[in-house]
């Protein structure tokens, strides 16, 4: 019963290093996201992803690049961390809506990564 | 593009007692879908509520209620007979109904808090 895990809960990155978050989902849903979560802004959407191999910009995609081999895999990556990347980041899943009013449009939520940049 | 406007950062409300929150938002979709999301402490998001653009009735779950205006574009949270487990920070969720990739767009948050 797992559903979105993310990994790291936690880390600190000096200015200038990269790292990868990783989030895996075991529901086989074909929509996965990264959100980031700033005092005052609420989440706002990093990348997407609609299905296994593809990827696209949400609102605030630079300094971020994302990749989805697998269907149940959606990785985050950090080349180069800046101090203002300090947020709590949050990736989510939900299925593809079929019909429009039948669908579930539900999205479910890893726990977070708290990443500090120093 | 859609935007949600959360005008309140922080309320409070006693143990018991009803308490309103407050969502607006811009769009010019006819068709979407309204969510408020709860996060406790524990930073885990939790869907509380959510409305089809198209449904005039108001949804209902125990004890968390809605009060959907489409032509205001208004979509208050309401909740009774507070306690508190429901301290937390709440947001407000728009999605476009046929958007690619069912993205959606938060408001702010409003922090509550629940005294005992």
């Amino acid at each position: 019963n797992a559903g979105v895990t993310q990994t790291p809960k936690f880390r600190v990155l000096k200015t200038g290093q990269s790292m990868t978050l990783l989030c895996a989902q075991d529901m086989n849903h074909e929509y996965m996201y990264w959100y980031r979560q700033d005092p005052g802004m609420g989440l706002r959407l990093i990348h997407y992803s609609v299905g296994e191999g593809t990827t696209a910009k949400g609102e605030v995609p630079d300094g971020y690049n994302v990749s989805r081999l697998k269907k149940q895999n959606f990785l985050l990556g950090l080349e180069s961390a800046a101090p203002s990347q300090t947020s709590v980041y949050f990736c989510a899943s939900s299925p593809r809506a079929a019909q429009s009013w039948h669908m579930n449009t539900e999205a479910f939520f890893g726990q977070g990564t708290r990443l500090t940049v120093v | 593009a859609q935007t949600v406007t959360q005008s309140q950062p922080e309320m409070s409300v006693q143990e018991a007692e009803t308490v309103t929150l407050s969502c607006t938002y811009d769009t010019s979709e006819n068709n979407y879908y309204l969510f408020w999301y709860k996060q406790p402490p524990s930073r885990q998001m939790i869907l509380v509520i959510r409305q089809e653009a198209y449904k005039q009735q108001n949804a209902t779950e125990n004890r968390f209620s809605v009060n959907f205006q489409k032509a205001a574009k208004s979509f208050s949270l309401k909740i009774s007979d507070s306690q508190l487990g429901d301290t937390a920070m709440y947001f407000c969720a728009f999605m476009k109904e046929g958007g690619y990739g069912n993205k959606l767009v938060f408001g702010a948050g409003t922090i509550l808090r629940v005294k005992s």
